[in-house]
């Protein structure tokens, strides 16, 4: 089983530059999350999606955009890369309400230089 | 605001004795707790979980309790294996708010 699959796994960019972290659940699952993790913290909540056409802002959402066209995939969207953006991404989804254990891709270690 | 705090950064332990973890929140609405596992280099996955309603959950060597006056959890590892060397985060959900809130880990070292 494929479960919750992210890529690319490693990327550099450019500040000001742009790119879409790849995201996609083949569970099913209704409820989509972006995490964002940086040394020594823990786990930050981005976005999150509790269906196709339905996002909303999680704690530390600037900088960043979602859409969720299909179940299936939820990209995140860098538009203008900074530094302060240097972190591990996570993806991960549920079955249904938060009162369920989240499934978690490999994550996607990004670095802006 | 830290509503999930996890005071130790590392904790290490001798194999076969007990690992115990700690978890602190600050919201009286988290009415759901899980504990997760992180091996470097991948995602986080799932270890135990506890409803607002128990004091206590049980899957073979790992025990979490939950002391809700307290607002205080722990994740009890026993016997310890090097295996279970891992970063354990603890988080915290709401009915109806949809998020999971992390703490920021505990990185665990069991020594052979």
């Amino acid at each position: 089983n494929a479960g919750v699959t992210q890529t690319p796994k490693f990327r550099i960019l450019k500040i000001g530059q742009s790119m879409t972290l790849q995201c996609t659940q083949d569970m099913n699952h209704n409820y989509m999350y972006w995490y964002r993790q940086d040394p020594g913290m823990g786990l930050k909540l981005i976005y999150y999606s509790v269906g196709a056409g339905i996002t909303d802002k999680g704690e530390v959402p600037n900088g960043y955009n979602v859409s969720r066209s299909t179940t299936e995939d939820f990209p995140l969207r860098l538009e203008l890369a900074a530094p302060s953006q240097t972190s591990v991404y996570f993806c991960a989804s549920t079955i249904g309400w938060a009162n369920t254990e989240a499934f978690f891709g490999q994550g996607t270690r990004l670095t802006v230089v | 605001d830290q509503q999930v705090k996890q005071n130790s950064p590392s904790l290490s332990v001798q194999e076969g004795r007990i690992s115990i973890l700690n978890c602190d929140y600050t919201n009286s609405m988290f009415d759901y707790f899980l504990w997760y596992k992180k091996y470097p280099a991948e995602g986080p996955t799932f270890l135990i979980s506890i409803s607002s309603i128990k004091d206590k959950n049980e899957d073979g060597r790992f025990t979490v309790f939950l002391n809700k006056s307290a607002k205080h959890l722990s994740l009890h590892i026993v016997p310890s294996q090097p295996g279970d060397s891992a970063v354990y985060f603890c988080a915290a959900s709401a009915s109806g708010t949809y998020k999971y809130i992390f703490g920021t880990g505990t990185r665990l070292k069991v020594l052979a």
